[in-house]
């Protein structure tokens, strides 16, 4: 089974420009998430979508970041303009079906560095 | 709100040794818990998830336990390899799928 998907692996941008991940979960996996790690910190929910409708976005800000799960499969999550303190590494994960009991498997994370 | 903390942040050991990671949350209202691993430049691999009506779940080398009403989990790991080298991270699924994180403890065996 492939795992989650995600690209870049890398991204380096200067402050005030755009800069958008992508994701693709496990196949049939209906629950997408995208958490924030900084530097030395656990991960931080940033969205969570249900098939393409989002369940919580309470810690998303909002002004600068967006996310889109069209058809309810990938999903992109954009930067529109970055700051300084947005450099961390940004992981996508999937769960099926979504339980609170049900595992989330992690791709390997986009580094964003932003100077 | 939910915080989970993690102690010690680093860890060295010599190789054969058995260690123990602590890990501590403020709110019991929790579903289950979780025992991730995360290398360097990779996503997290889930190791252990403990039921919130578990004590304790077994793995191999692992063993995680949890105290629920104390707010606490452990995860023990016997006869330490190179190889486990990782960052450990604990979570807390609370209600509507949400998962908390600690800040992690990085560990280091060395051979």
């Amino acid at each position: 089974e492939a795992g989650v998907a995600q690209s870049p692996r890398y991204k380096i941008i200067e402050k005030r420009q755009s800069v958008a991940f992508w994701c693709n979960p496990i196949s049939g996996h209906a629950t997408l998430y995208w958490y924030q790690q900084i530097l030395g910190q656990g991960p931080k929910l940033l969205i969570q979508f249900q098939n393409n409708g989002v369940v919580d976005d309470s810690q998303l800000p909002k002004d600068r970041f967006s996310a889109e799960r069209l058809k309810g499969v990938d999903s992109t999550l954009k930067i529109q303009p970055a700051k300084l303190e947005d450099s961390a590494v940004y992981l996508c994960a999937s769960s099926y079906p979504g339980l609170i009991t049900d595992t989330q498997y992690f791709g390997p994370g986009t580094r964003l560095t932003v100077l | 709100k939910q915080e989970v903390t993690q102690i010690p942040a680093a860890l060295s050991v010599p190789e054969g040794e058995n260690l123990v990671l602590n890990c501590s949350f403020t709110d019991s209202a929790i579903y289950n818990l979780q025992w991730f691993r995360q290398d360097p430049g990779k996503g997290l691999t889930s190791l252990l998830l403990i039921q919130s009506s578990q004590r304790e779940q077994t793995s191999g080398r692992l063993n995680a336990s949890l105290d629920k009403s104390s707010g606490r989990s452990t995860l023990y790991i016997a006869a330490s390899q190179p190889g486990d080298s990782a960052t450990y991270l604990c979570a807390v699924y609370t209600g509507a799928n949400n998962l908390f994180f600690g800040t992690g403890t990085r560990l280091t065996v060395i051979p």
